[in-house]
């Protein structure tokens, strides 16, 4: 089956500095990426997609890069904030909502 | 609008007790979903509804039953809760399908709700 995997468990960044989460795919054939954003307690919250026929898409202080190559996606957010703490992971959506897989997440960490 | 709501927000069972999960949205929103999420693992779908009446599995159904008797609620049954049961679950919902809101060029968003940690001693 398909999997979806994150490059590090933790990140740790300091405040103002830019912030790099990598996620790793494997099905060619995934028509959307995902990355959502999960506070402590909370429930996961959209923060930007991409479809599979872009290689990049820019949101607020938020970018995503997908290289199809190598099935990697990458979320970049920029003057990182404390308030970006959370446990950050990419879905990759392949046919449909029924063929969403989900990250296991990289919890990112804001050093003040 | 409260959007995503799920009750209850804990719940601690014993094996063989059964209880009922409702996920409620006010956003009209035709497709709901129910999935788990255990450490180190991502979100797994359990079952999930295309519209009012309709149900359909999805990843790890076994142990669950669900239904969709008014759209805007999901209910997830456990009807023998198991340990392995015990998780946080996540109800979420669309607007439309897989196929819907192509005319941005958006993946549909899907809205999450809070979540319930149940545990099954």
């Amino acid at each position: 089956g398909e999997s979806v995997g994150l490059h590090l468990p933790t990140l740790s960044v300091q405040e103002g500095d830019n912030s790099i989460i990598n996620c790793a795919y494997s099905n060619s054939a995934s028509d959307y990426f995902i990355w959502y954003k999960q506070e402590s307690g909370k429930g996961p919250q959209f923060i930007i997609d991409i479809r599979s026929n872009m290689d990049k898409r820019q949101g607020q202080r938020v970018t995503v890069l997908l290289n199809k190559t190598v099935k990697h996606l990458s979320l970049q957010i920029a003057a990182t904030q404390p308030g970006d703490s959370a446990v950050y992971f990419c879905a990759a959506v392949s046919g449909g909502y029924q063929k969403v897989t989900f990250g296991t997440g990289t919890k990112l960490q804001v050093i003040p | 609008n409260a959007g995503v709501t799920q009750t209850p927000k804990f719940r601690v069972l014993k094996t063989g007790q059964s209880m009922t999960l409702l996920c409620a949205q006010d956003m009209n929103h035709e497709y709901m979903y129910w999935y788990r999420q255990d450490p180190g693992m991502g979100l797994r779908l359990i079952h999930y509804s295309v519209g009012e009446g309709t149900t359909a599995k999805g990843e790890v159904p076994d142990g669950y039953n669900v239904s969709r008797l008014k759209k805007q609620n999901f209910l997830l049954g456990l009807e023998s809760a198991a340990p392995s049961q015990t998780s946080v679950y996540f109800c979420a919902s669309t607007p439309l399908g897989p196929s819907g809101g192509a005319s941005s060029g958006s993946y549909n968003e899907q809205f999450f709700g809070p979540g319930t940690r149940l545990t099954v001693l």
